[in-house]
């Protein structure tokens, strides 16, 4: 069964460092999508991304994220000067054509900054 | 902003008996919920979904309803197993896009 992948499954960074956090989408997926969930809260939207461009943000996706596809397959998200409360797990999630499909989430990446 | 509000938080059950969970919206343009089941450590998987044009749903032991007129979801799970205990999440539509605005999750305990 394709699946979202991500990598790496952890990253500790310092405080102030930039991070970038991969995804593979599900090859024929067209749409992709950023989720942080901080420790024993709820998943929250980040940032879509259609057509190579941000389609939608959220008040939390602010001038320190930004998103790429730098190739056909890899989806990232930078954070430019990481802070304490950045540390969560990082969600990706990807879903095909048409409307309100179904949205497959990776395994995430589990972010801490010390 | 708009919101999604999930009841209860936490919820156990004895094995064998059903399990309901209930979610509100506030956005009329959400137009597709989902529910998520999460395991720890693992992300949100899909376990059933709904859209507008439907007002109930079922998989085998699972089923969702809907009332988009009160703006009501409810996920409903029968004859519970212990592989069932997970956090479960609903899920709606963010204004007409298709980013998902979640509750904050119940924690369904299964107990043999």
């Amino acid at each position: 069964e394709p699946e979202v992948t991500q990598t790496p499954s952890h990253q500790v960074t310092q405080m102030g460092q930039e991070v970038i956090l991969r995804c593979v989408p599900i090859s024929n997926h067209l749409y992709f999508y950023w989720y942080r969930q901080i420790l024993g809260q709820k998943v929250e939207f980040l940032v879509s991304f259609y057509n190579n461009e941000i389609s939608e943000k959220s008040e939390i996706f602010d001038d320190q994220f930004s998103v790429e596809r730098p190739d056909g397959s890899n989806f990232t998200l930078k954070i430019r000067s990481t802070k304490l409360e950045d540390s969560a797990m990082y969600f990706c999630a990807s879903r095909r054509q048409g409307s309100n499909t179904e949205a497959f989430f990776g395994q995430g990446t589990r972010l801490t900054v010390v | 902003g708009e919101n999604v509000e999930q009841h209860p938080s936490t919820l156990s059950v004895q094995e064998g008996d059903s399990a309901v969970i209930k979610c509100t919206y506030s956005d009329s343009a959400s137009n597709y919920f989902p529910w998520y089941k999460q395991e720890l450590g693992k992300g949100p998987q899909l376990i059933i979904d709904i859209r507008s044009n439907v007002g109930e749903k079922k998989d085998q032991r699972i089923a969702v309803t809907l009332n988009k007129t009160a703006k009501h979801f409810s996920l409903h799970i029968t004859e519970t197993q212990p592989e069932d205990s997970a956090v479960y999440f609903c899920a709606a539509t963010l204004n007409s896009g298709y980013a998902l605005n979640f509750g904050k999750g119940t924690s369904l305990l299964v107990t043999p």
